[in-house]
């Protein structure tokens, strides 16, 4: 199916564990986004990619990895994850060109206990 | 350094209503102005958006109104319906950078 999903989409995981987000798109959209959204906050940048191999941060990006071998994945891993963790994280893609249009995965929905 | 300021936090209308929600800004160099919807359990998807050359869209039911000098724009729902409970976020961008700034959301609930 075309689209933007990710994977899993609901994960408890124990402080201190290494946990990795997937998120694939099936658009060859160039840029791809990792959000967090946590009450009162809105939806924070964590990472960014404008292209393979091209990654760069966002405004939240402490305790948190990426990589982009391939256009279409863009994982993040939470290293050692802590409970400031526990958050909705959503994956975003968009196309290069006149519209910022940015197209929003559902969501993985992460605790950390 | 807050950049964009939405209002109000939530926001509770009648059917039949009007809904407005505003968003202000202070980086002069957005030129793109968007408005996104997100129902519970989903992820947020672009309802209607402007460009600094129009001073008004109207999508629908949905309506963006912008005031450069105020730097300010707002979304309208005419006739609201309970479907269109939801929050809404504006997120202004531009130069070039495709990041969005999303404002905090304002959570609207349409009674009927």
């Amino acid at each position: 199916d075309a689209g933007i999903t990710q994977s899993p989409r609901y994960k408890i995981t124990e402080t201190g564990r290494q946990v990795t987000l997937m998120c694939h798109q099936t658009w060859s959209h160039s840029y791809m986004f990792w959000y967090r959204q946590d009450l009162g906050h809105g939806l924070r940048l964590i990472y960014y990619s404008a292209a393979a191999d091209i990654t760069d941060k966002g405004e939240v990006p402490d305790g948190y990895v990426v990589s982009r071998s391939k256009t279409e994945n863009f994982p993040l891993t939470l290293e050692s994850a802590t409970r400031s963790q526990t958050s909705v994280y959503f994956c975003a893609s968009s196309s290069k060109g006149p519209s910022y249009e940015q197209y929003f995965g559902p969501g993985t929905r992460l605790t950390v206990t | 350094q807050q950049q964009v300021k939405q209002s109000p936090q939530s926001l509770i209308v009648q059917k039949g209503g009007i809904s407005i929600i505003n968003c202000a800004y202070e980086n002069t160099a957005f030129d793109y102005f968007p408005w996104y919807q997100q129902f519970p359990g989903k992820g947020p998807a672009l309802l209607i958006a402007i460009r600094p050359d129009v001073s008004e869209k109207k999508e629908g039911r949905f309506t963006i109104s912008f005031n450069k000098s105020a730097k300010q724009f707002s979304l309208h729902i005419m006739d609201s319906q309970p479907g269109d409970s939801a929050t809404y976020f504006c997120a202004p961008t531009g130069a070039g950078s495709y990041q969005l700034t999303f404002g905090k959301g304002t959570k609207l609930s349409v009674i009927p």
